[in-house]
């Protein structure tokens, strides 16, 4: 089946400590996103990219990196210097960026908890 | 002028009844208005879209209503569920372009059996 698969499911981090989260997808999708989503904050843009090799900050890029080296994957590191870390993330794709359709396939999400 | 307020912040309706969820944007350049709805650790997934060209759209138990003058639009889910119990979030982009969604805060639904 095609869709999003991020990895893994709940994280624990220490402080101070880089951490990588996955994220593939299997949709044929040119763009991918990762929100972060805290409780009654919605979803918060970190990064986007509509293509490989290119990506762009979303509004809450501090803290955070990311790199688009194949169309199927989309992997986020948060970093030490991100102030706040614990969170759920998830990542989503679409057709050729938001644009067309509007609609984001999502995945099931990452929970990340630092110590 | 990106913002999306959305309310209320959370819901309880009992099984049978109508939900009522309200959004309200600031850029008047927004022209799609989708809303997407999430369970317990899942991702969010789309719901209902609605294009500014419309003041309605159903799909089955779920319309989304739009006043463009008001600058507001609202999701009713009638007859509601207790499988309907979700955080639905609002969200708004320009349909042109190269532009990302803004998304509301959110909205927990509990519908009681």
């Amino acid at each position: 089946d095609g869709g999003i698969t991020q990895s893994p499911k709940y994280l624990f981090r220490k402080e101070g400590q880089n951490v990588t989260l996955s994220c593939e997808q299997n949709l044929n999708h040119d763009a991918m996103y990762w929100y972060r989503q805290d409780p009654g904050q919605g979803l918060r843009l970190i990064y986007y990219s509509q293509i490989v090799n290119d990506f762009q900050k979303g509004d809450i890029a501090e803290g955070y990196s990311v790199s688009r080296e194949k169309k199927e994957s989309f992997p986020l590191t948060v970093t030490s210097a991100q102030k706040n870390p614990t969170a759920f993330y998830l990542c989503a794709s679409s057709i050729k960026g938001q644009f067309n359709t509007g609609e984001l396939f999502f995945g099931e999400g990452s929970r990340l908890t630092v110590l | 002028q990106q913002q999306v307020k959305q309310s209320p912040q959370s819901l309880i309706v009992q099984k049978g009844g109508i939900s009522i969820i309200n959004c309200a944007y600031e850029n008047t350049a927004f022209d799609y208005f989708p809303w997407y709805q999430q369970f317990p650790g899942k991702g969010p997934a789309l719901l209902i879209a609605i294009r500014p060209d419309v003041s309605e759209k159903k799909e089955g138990r779920f319309t989304i209503s739009f006043n463009k003058s008001a600058k507001q639009f609202s999701l009713h889910i009638m007859d509601s569920q207790p499988g309907d119990s979700a955080t639905y979030f609002c969200a708004a982009t320009l349909n042109s372009g190269y532009s990302t969604l803004t998304f509301g805060k959110g909205t927990m639904l509990l519908v009681s059996p």
